[in-house]
C-alpha cells in the first residue's frame, strides 16, 4: 500500500534550528497533501495541507515546500521548539482514499 | 464542538476471537474513515463510510467491516483476529473538504 515515501525515520534538531521532512509520492491523481503531528497516546492531528497548485504554503513556523514535476514535498519547521518533538507524517490523497508515509520521529534538544 | 470520539481505548482478545471497535464523529461531519496503525508505521487506510455507504476500501480482507448509523457515528468490526491485527485503530471524521481529517485518539487492539 506504501505510496508515500517519507524520509528521514527520525531526526535530532536543536532548540531553534530547522527541521526538515521530505516525501515522494508516486500515483500523479493525488491532489491533496497534508501533513499530520502525533504525539504519544494521541490520534494524527492536521498541521498544514497543500493542493498540487501551489508551490509553497506558509502557517507561522511550518511551510510545506511543493515540487509536482519531482513528485516531492517536504515540511519545513522553521525556530524548531522542543514541545515539537513529536512524530510527524505526511500524506497524499485522492478522492476518499488517503495514503501515509512511515512518520519522522522528530526531537528538539533544548 | 465535540471531538471525534472512540471506544474502546484498549482491549486484548486472543487469536481467533472477533471484535467491534465504536467511533463517534465530530459534530457536523458525515464521513467517517478507519485507518490501522502498526507500531512505528504510518496509518493504513481500511475503508471509509459517507453516509451509511462503503465510500472506498483500502487492502484489507473482507473479515474487516464496518457500519455507519445514522447519526454518522460508526463502528469497526474484525472476525477471526490474528496476531498480526494487533494495532492501533484510528478512526477520523470529515465534512464537505475531502482530506481532511480529524483523528480520535484511537483504540489500541491487542491480539494474543
Amino acid at each position: 500500500q506504501q505510496q508515500v515515501k517519507q524520509s528521514p525515520q527520525s531526526l535530532i534538531v536543536q532548540k531553534g534550528g530547522i527541521s526538515i521532512i521530505n516525501c515522494a509520492y508516486e500515483n500523479t491523481a493525488f491532489d491533496y497533501f497534508p501533513w499530520y503531528q502525533q504525539f504519544p497516546g494521541k490520534g494524527p492531528a492536521l498541521l498544514i495541507a497543500i493542493r498540487p497548485d501551489v508551490s509553497e504554503k506558509k502557517e507561522g513556523r511550518f511551510t510545506i515546500s511543493f515540487n509536482k514535476s519531482a513528485k516531492q514535498f517536504s515540511l519545513h519547521i522553521m525556530d524548531s521548539q522542543p514541545g515539537d518533538s513529536a512524530t510527524y507524517f505526511c500524506a497524499a490523497s485522492y478522492n476518499n482514499d488517503m495514503r501515509f508515509g512511515a512518520g519522522t520521529r522528530l526531537t528538539v534538544k533544548p | 464542538e465535540t471531538g471525534v470520539t472512540q471506544s474502546p481505548t484498549h482491549l486484548i482478545k486472543t487469536r481467533g476471537q472477533q471484535v467491534t471497535l465504536r467511533c463517534s464523529s465530530q459534530s457536523g461531519h458525515n464521513t467517517v474513515s478507519w485507518y490501522q496503525q502498526a507500531l512505528g508505521q504510518g496509518p493504513q487506510f481500511i475503508f471509509q463510510y459517507y453516509r451509511e455507504e462503503e465510500n472506498g476500501r483500502g487492502n484489507f480482507p473482507p473479515r474487516f467491516s464496518g457500519l455507519q448509523f445514522p447519526n454518522y457515528s460508526s463502528e469497526l468490526n474484525v472476525n477471526a483476529l490474528e496476531l498480526d491485527d494487533s494495532a492501533l485503530y484510528l478512526c477520523a471524521s470529515s465534512a464537505y473538504r475531502p482530506g481532511e481529517l480529524f483523528f480520535g485518539e484511537g483504540s489500541r487492539l491487542t491480539v494474543l
